[in-house]
């Protein structure tokens, strides 16, 4: 079966520090990946989304990028952090070609800006 | 572009209480849409979903039809429980996006026993 880890759980830095979620599938090739936001109280905002090694496309302005070193591995990065980018952060897969089963989502990593 | 409006939360019900909340969406294509679930810290669970017109969703006791003609997947529970407390959010999937997938806002459902 499918699985998708993601770590760490929570994580607390400090503004201007550089950051690294890293988030991995398992049990399934060339999945779609994705890194979505959710600010406290706020809905889900796409980040970045990857339907192959080294393919990144950008949602959004911001802070931060991704990348996909491997087939099933996909990193959000920042090399100096803002408050603005505190918030839950959570990676999910899909099947590549077709959008019948949806996302599946990792538990998510918590950061704190302070 | 593609877009989900669901009702503004909070929801605050008793148990045993009907629960409806509303979801609407506009899309490019024919899409597939879901439900989904975030219980307090976690990531999000697939509640149920619908890839066709007048599909009906269901999965723990909720229920959602996919209304082409009102472009709308509403979400039904006829008896909700405390352990129902949680965010739910609408989304859908367009092949026109590449499927993308595209979520409303979130309304929290708070249940009281």
């Amino acid at each position: 079966s499918q699985t998708i880890h993601q770590w760490p759980a929570t994580l607390v830095q400090p503004v201007g520090s550089p950051l690294s979620l890293e988030c991995t599938v398992e049990g399934t090739s060339n999945p779609n990946l994705y890194w979505y936001r959710q600010a406290a109280g706020r809905g889900l905002q796409l980040l970045f989304y990857s339907v192959g090694i080294g393919q990144i496309s950008s949602e959004v302005p911001q802070n931060l990028s991704a990348s996909r070193p491997q087939d099933r591995q996909f990193i959000l990065s920042s090399k100096k952090l803002l408050l603005s980018d505190s918030g839950f952060y959570l990676c999910a897969w899909s099947s590549a070609g077709t959008g019948n089963y949806g996302y599946t989502f990792g538990s998510g990593t918590r950061l704190t800006v302070v | 572009g593609d877009s989900v409006t669901q009702m503004e939360g909070p929801v605050t019900l008793s148990e045993e209480a009907f629960l409806t909340i509303n979801c609407t969406y506009t899309a490019t294509g024919y899409p597939s849409l879901f439900w989904y679930v975030q219980y307090p810290g976690e990531g999000l669970q697939l509640l149920l979903k619908a890839t066709k017109a007048d599909d009906k969703g269901s999965n723990k006791g909720f229920e959602a039809t996919y209304r082409k003609e009102t472009t709308s997947f509403h979400l039904e529970k006829g008896s909700v429980q405390v352990s129902d407390s949680a965010v739910y959010f609408c989304a859908l999937s367009d092949p026109g996006s590449n499927y993308k997938l595209t979520f409303g806002k979130g309304t929290l459902l708070t249940v009281n026993p």
